[in-house]
């Protein structure tokens, strides 16, 4: 079936420090977002990007949709960036297939 | 520009009882989700609106959910009689029409005891 892989599972790191999340996706990607749920739950948009690569601040996302993956890029983490990374594709629908997560703890 | 707004934000109740949960979505948009998502898992769709009219409800347990958006803007998602396994977040999220970036509103937590 349709599927969204992240990894890794889960990442620890200590403020300051890179990271890179990836996504693998089973079918063509034309809708890919990539959104970080807060420790209150929130969903928030970070990235819509179903090619290319965008920047914002200290993220940073690409998308290889002919190799079906996509990635992100967190620099000079900070601990107000803990939370769980999802990434989510439509897959020519509009229902949004969600990834496991990646739950990020950054510590000070 | 406001954003998805749902309430409540918290909500408790007893097995068997009903509860009803509330979502304005972002002005103009025209496209409307329920989500809900279990703890430790990525939010799954329940069911999608386009303006008033249902696009697709495929996932929505229908014996006991409903859901409707009579004009077009604010919508409702009920549940009765609830079940434990209905403890989740009530996630409602909107777009400005179909295949285009959806944004997610604050989330309603249900707890069924």
């Amino acid at each position: 079936g349709i599927q969204v892989e992240q990894s890794p599972p889960d990442l620890i790191l200590q403020e300051g420090a890179n990271s890179t999340l990836r996504c693998n996706f089973s079918d063509s990607v034309n809708n890919l977002q990539w959104f970080h749920q807060n420790p209150w739950g929130q969903l928030i948009n970070l990235f819509y990007i179903p090619s290319g690569t965008k920047q914002n601040g200290r993220l940073s996302a690409t998308t290889v949709a002919t190799e079906r993956y996509s990635l992100l890029y967190i620099s000079s983490s900070q601990t107000t960036d803990s939370g769980v990374y999802f990434c989510a594709e439509a897959y020519n629908t509009d229902k949004l297939i969600f990834g496991t997560g990646t739950r990020l703890q950054v510590f000070p | 520009e406001a954003g998805v707004a749902q309430s409540p934000r918290y909500k408790i109740i007893e097995k068997r009882q009903s509860v009803a949960f509330w979502c304005n979505p972002i002005s103009g948009h025209a496209t409307l989700y329920w989500y809900q998502q279990i703890l430790g898992q990525g939010p799954k769709l329940l069911i999608q609106f386009q303006n008033n009219g249902v696009v697709d409800d495929s996932q929505l347990p229908k014996d006991r959910f409903s859901a409707e958006r009579l004009k077009g803007v604010d919508s409702t998602l009920k549940i009765q009689p609830a079940k434990l396994e209905d403890s989740a977040v009530y996630l409602c999220a909107s777009s400005r029409g179909r295949l285009r970036e959806q944004y997610f509103g604050p989330g309603t937590r249900l707890t069924v005891t």
